[in-house]
C-alpha cells in the first residue's frame, strides 16, 4: 500500500514560472488537504476538498489553485511562482473531518 | 483564532531518560487534538487522537494525555530511533471549518546513546 503519494519530491522554479503538484491516495478516503510547512511556523493549510467534487480555502489560500480530479487524486497549482512560495508542501488524506490525517512525504519546492 | 503552543522547542535526551513535551491549546470548542511524529525529509506519521479531558493513549514508549487547556506526550525510557520532531494540532468544534487543524511548531526531541 503506497497510502498518500505526492510528485514530484524536488522541484526548482524560476520566478512566474507554473507547476502542478500531484497527489494521489489509494486509502479510499473522501477528504483530502494541501499543507505547507516553513521553518519555523506550524503546517498551515492552503486549500482543501471535502469530498469529490467541492474545494475550500485554507488559511493560506492566495497564489495557488486546486483541482479535485477524482476520489483519488488531489492538485496544486502555482500560475506564477514566487520566491515567497519557496517551501515544503504537504498532500494528506481522511476519510472523514474528524478522523486523524495521513500525510505524503512532500514535495520540496525552491522559486529562484 | 484558535491557537497552539509546544514547549519546549527542542529537548536532548539521554537513552533511558523519561520526560514530557506539552502542547498547551486556545479553541472554541475542542472536537479533537492529535499528535504526529514527523522525521527528516518525511510527512508526519499520526500518532494519537484525544477526543475529551482526561483521556489516555499509549503506543509502545509513547502515552498521550489530555486536559482542558493542554496535553502532553509522556516518553518512557526513550530510545535513540524516538529522535524526531513531535508535532500536536487541534481542530474546533466551532466556527469555521470542519476540517480545519491548527498545528503547533513542534518539539525536536533527540535522544544520545
Amino acid at each position: 500500500n503506497a497510502g498518500v503519494t505526492q510528485t514530484p519530491k524536488f522541484q526548482v522554479l524560476k520566478t512566474g514560472q507554473s507547476m502542478t503538484l500531484q497527489c494521489a491516495q489509494d486509502m479510499n478516503h473522501n477528504s483530502m488537504y494541501w499543507y505547507r510547512q516553513d521553518p519555523g511556523m506550524g503546517l498551515r493549510l492552503i486549500y482543501y476538498s471535502a469530498s469529490e467534487g467541492t474545494t475550500d480555502k485554507g488559511e493560506v489560500p492566495n497564489g495557488y489553485n486546486v483541482s479535485r480530479l477524482n476520489k483519488r487524486e488531489f492538485s496544486l497549482r502555482l500560475e506564477s511562482a514566487a520566491p515567497s512560495q519557496t517551501s515544503v508542501y504537504f498532500c494528506a488524506t481522511n476519510r472523514a473531518s474528524n478522523q486523524p490525517q495521513h500525510f505524503g512525504d512532500g514535495t520540496r519546492l525552491s522559486i529562484l | 483564532e484558535d491557537q497552539v503552543t509546544q514547549s519546549p522547542e527542542a529537548l536532548r535526551l539521554q537513552e533511558g531518560e523519561s520526560s514530557s513535551l506539552n502542547c498547551s491549546y486556545t479553541v472554541s470548542g475542542l472536537r479533537g487534538l492529535f499528535w504526529y511524529r514527523q522525521d527528516p525529509g518525511k510527512g508526519p506519521e499520526f500518532l494519537f487522537t484525544l477526543y475529551s479531558a482526561g483521556e489516555e493513549k499509549e503506543k509502545e514508549r509513547l502515552k498521550a494525555t489530555l486536559t482542558k487547556k493542554e496535553s502532553f506526550l509522556h516518553i518512557t525510557a526513550p530510545k535513540p530511533e524516538d529522535s524526531a520532531t513531535y508535532l500536536c494540532a487541534v481542530q474546533a468544534s466551532s466556527g469555521g471549518s470542519n476540517y480545519k487543524l491548527t498545528f503547533g511548531k513542534g518539539t525536536l526531541l533527540t535522544v544520545n546513546p
